[in-house]
C-alpha cells in the first residue's frame, strides 16, 4: 500500500520570506501523480499544485513550485514570498495513475504566516 | 475547475438519529464520488468510493451498514450516518473526478461538520 509522510506538524514563516514543506511516500509504482492541497480554515480543500511522476521537470504555479526527487520519492513545496493568506494547513497527497483512483493524504503540516 | 456543494454545511442531532449529507456536482456529470472523514487536526480519511448505479467500494475497517452510500444520479451523491453516535462526530468531505481528464484532480465540496449529542 502506498503511504505519504510529512514530517513536519507545524512550520512558521515570516511574511515575503520562502518556506518547504517536505514529502515523501512510498510506492512500488512508476506512474502516478502527486499533489499539494491547502485547507485554510474555511475548511475547503483546494489545489496548490500537481505533479505528474513521468515528468522530470518540477511543476511551479505562480509562487508555488515543488522539487520532484522521484528516485528518493521526495515531493517538497516551496512557497515563496509567503503571504498571509497562505496560512492553511498543507496535505501532500498521492494518486495512483490507471484505474485507481484513490487519494491517499499525508498527515498534514500546519503553516503559520508571522506578519 | 469544478463546483462541487456539500448540503448541510453542519449538523447536529441527537445519539440514535439517522442523518443524510448531500454531494451535488453543479457544472458536470461524475460517475465516481469519494467520502471521506476529517478528525480535528489530523488528515482525510477515504471511507468510500460511490459510483453512479452500482454500490459504494467502502474501504477496510468502514461499517457500509452504518454508512449507507447512494449515488443515484451523475449529479448526486448521498452519505447517510445511521443511528449516530457521538463517535461519528466528524468533518465528512465529499470529492469528485471529472472524467476524461487527465491530470485526474479531484474537486472537493465544502464539507458537512456532523455534531452527534
Amino acid at each position: 500500500a502506498q503511504t505519504v509522510t510529512q514530517s513536519q506538524p507545524e512550520m512558521s514563516v515570516q511574511e515575503a520570506e520562502t518556506v518547504t514543506l517536505s514529502c515523501t511516500y512510498d510506492t512500488s509504482e512508476s506512474d502516478y501523480y502527486l499533489f499539494w492541497y491547502k485547507q485554510p480554515p474555511s475548511r475547503q480543500m483546494i489545489l496548490v499544485i500537481r505533479q505528474e511522476a513521468y515528468k522530470q521537470q518540477n511543476a511551479t504555479e505562480n509562487r508555488f513550485s515543488v522539487n520532484f526527487q522521484k528516485a528518493a520519492k521526495s515531493f517538497s513545496l516551496k512557497i515563496s514570498d509567503s503571504q498571509l493568506g497562505d496560512a492553511a494547513m498543507y496535505f501532500c497527497a498521492y494518486l495512483q495513475d490507471f484505474g485507481n483512483e484513490k487519494l491517499t493524504f499525508g498527515t498534514g503540516t500546519r503553516l503559520t504566516i508571522i506578519p | 475547475g469544478a463546483v462541487v456543494s456539500q448540503h448541510p454545511s453542519w449538523v447536529i442531532c441527537k445519539s440514535g438519529t439517522s442523518v443524510k449529507i448531500e454531494c451535488r456536482s453543479l457544472d458536470f456529470q461524475a460517475t465516481t464520488m469519494f467520502w471521506y472523514r476529517q478528525f480535528p487536526k489530523q488528515s482525510l480519511m477515504l471511507m468510500a468510493t460511490s459510483n453512479e448505479g452500482s454500490k459504494a467500494t467502502y474501504e477496510q475497517g468502514v461499517e457500509k451498514d452504518k454508512f449507507l452510500i447512494n449515488h443515484a444520479s451523475l449529479t448526486l451523491s448521498t452519505l447517510t450516518v445511521t443511528s449516530a453516535h457521538p463517535e461519528d462526530s466528524s468533518f465528512y468531505i465529499c470529492s469528485l473526478q471529472r472524467p476524461g481528464l487527465a491530470d485526474n484532480e479531484q474537486f472537493f465540496g465544502p464539507g458537512t461538520r456532523l455534531t452527534v449529542l
